[in-house]
């Protein structure tokens, strides 16, 4: 079955400091994809990647960046984090073949800016 | 731009009745239909995609969807729903022609009485 991991799984962080958030699967799947989940808004794709070394901007990439560094692992970085990043979020793995794309997410990450 | 519409954000029912979660999408061209499922504190979990041919497809839990390109739906349906459905519902949408990107609506929130 399809396995997608984040860590950690909470963090709490101060405006202004450092935040990574790591995302790991073993589906052997090309494209990875980071999303934030808040109220009213749904799911907004923030980066996504297509395999190692390769990193795309989503509709709202603006205060993040993403690192792919090997098939499994796709990275969520907040240089300076802002209270308004305060969200859920998620990665998630998808192999797209012919016109499906089924996605498999991970648990989420429940991040606080203070 | 394609886009999604759940036109509900909170739908209840009692344990055994009939439920529809409504979906609508705004796209002129083939597209690429899903439904989600996530239960509280978790990410989320496919249920089922439509892309051509029947346009009823079945999904997991005896979940259904209906594709219907003259009203632009796609909407979920379960003959009996059960407590453990209680849970918010995505549509997503994807034009199958250029863009791999999925776009969510905003979700449902289902609740089952028992």
């Amino acid at each position: 079955e399809a396995a997608v991991t984040q860590s950690p799984r909470n963090k709490v962080a101060v405006t202004g400091g450092k935040v990574t958030l790591s995302c790991n699967q073993t589906n052997n799947h090309n494209n990875m994809y980071w999303y934030r989940q808040d109220t009213g808004h749904g799911l907004r794709l923030i980066h996504y990647s297509y395999g190692a070394g390769s990193t795309e901007k989503g509709d709202i990439p603006d205060g993040y960046k993403a690192s792919r560094p090997s098939q499994e692992n796709f990275s969520l970085i907040l240089e300076l984090a802002t209270p308004s990043q305060t969200s859920v979020y998620f990665c998630a793995s998808g192999d797209l073949t012919g016109f499906q794309d089924t996605q498999y997410f991970g648990p989420g990450t429940r991040l606080l800016v203070l | 731009t394609q886009t999604v519409s759940q036109s509900d954000a909170h739908v209840t029912v009692f344990e055994g009745d009939s439920v529809e979660l409504r979906c609508n999408y705004s796209y002129g061209g083939s597209i690429y239909l899903s439904w989600y499922i996530q239960h509280h504190g978790h990410g989320l979990q496919f249920l089922l995609k439509y892309y051509s041919g029947n346009p009823v497809v079945q999904g997991v839990n005896g979940f259904e969807a209906e594709f219907s390109k003259s009203d632009s739906s796609f909407h979920l349906r379960k003959a009996s729903v059960h407590w453990s459905d209680s849970a918010v519902y995505f549509c997503a949408v994807r034009e199958s022609s250029g863009s791999w990107q999925l776009i969510f609506g905003s979700g449902t929130q289902l609740t089952v009485m028992p």
